[in-house]
């Protein structure tokens, strides 16, 4: 298995409040991404990062920042919690030293709880 | 943009029979991957199978094999000699051939093997 960790596993907190979610793998991949996995919809992309300080946008960007200061590490921040960011978040990365990007591994996942 | 999107929501199976779950995406590329992807109740998710599109030749993984259909725009999963530990949401996932990787999922289908 891939070394991908996320913490907090669990989270409840209340609307309003800042939340930070952090991955940490230790594969020296170079792209990381945040999904959020909600009924009915499958996972969907939050941000992605394709290196040190490199970032972009996913389909569901609203309301969410990332950053990544180190190869390792990739945070996720809810500057401001809404109910409707109750939802699981799953961290992945991905290998290009083939020069190609396939599969993506994904990390265990954070259960967020907006009240 | 890119769609997936998986019309069978739950399908049951008895142990040791096949199973084939349905896929279809919708894209202008021609030059993309496809994957499944099991998520267990333990939420983990894990890559079951991957499909070049340059590729001809059907993907299979042991007791899993794929039936792309490039021109149909199908990609369906056959399980076969299912068993108990197959039982798990299945997802269906596309991603483009080029830098970023990101991933666009299908809605899921909820597969049941019953003893």
């Amino acid at each position: 298995d891939a070394g991908i960790t996320q913490s907090p596993r669990h989270k409840v907190t209340e609307t309003g409040t800042p939340v930070t979610l952090r991955c940490h793998q230790t594969e020296n991949h170079r792209y990381m991404y945040w999904y959020r996995q909600d009924p009915g919809h499958g996972l969907r992309l939050i941000h992605y990062s394709y290196g040190v300080k490199d970032t972009d946008k996913g389909e569901v960007s609203d309301g969410y920042s990332v950053s990544r200061s180190k190869t390792e590490d990739f945070l996720l921040t809810l500057e401001s919690a809404t109910s409707s960011q109750t939802s699981v978040y799953f961290c992945a990365i991905s290998e290009t030293r083939t020069g190609s990007i396939h599969e993506q591994y994904f990390g265990p996942g954070t259960r967020l709880t907006v009240t | 943009a890119q769609t997936v999107t998986q019309s069978q929501p739950e399908m049951s199976v008895q142990e040791a029979e096949t199973v084939t779950l349905s896929c279809t995406y919708d894209t202008s590329e021609n030059n993309y991957y496809l994957f499944w992807y099991k998520q267990p109740p333990s939420r983990q998710m894990i890559l079951v199978i991957r499909q070049e599109a340059y590729k001809q030749q059907n993907a299979t993984e042991n007791r899993f094999s794929v039936n792309f259909q490039k021109a149909a725009k199908s990609f369906s999963l056959k399980i076969s000699d299912s068993q108990l530990g197959d039982t798990a949401m299945y997802f269906c996932a596309f991603m483009k051939d080029d830098q970023g990787g990101k991933l666009i999922f299908g809605q899921g289908t909820e597969l049941s093997v019953k003893p």
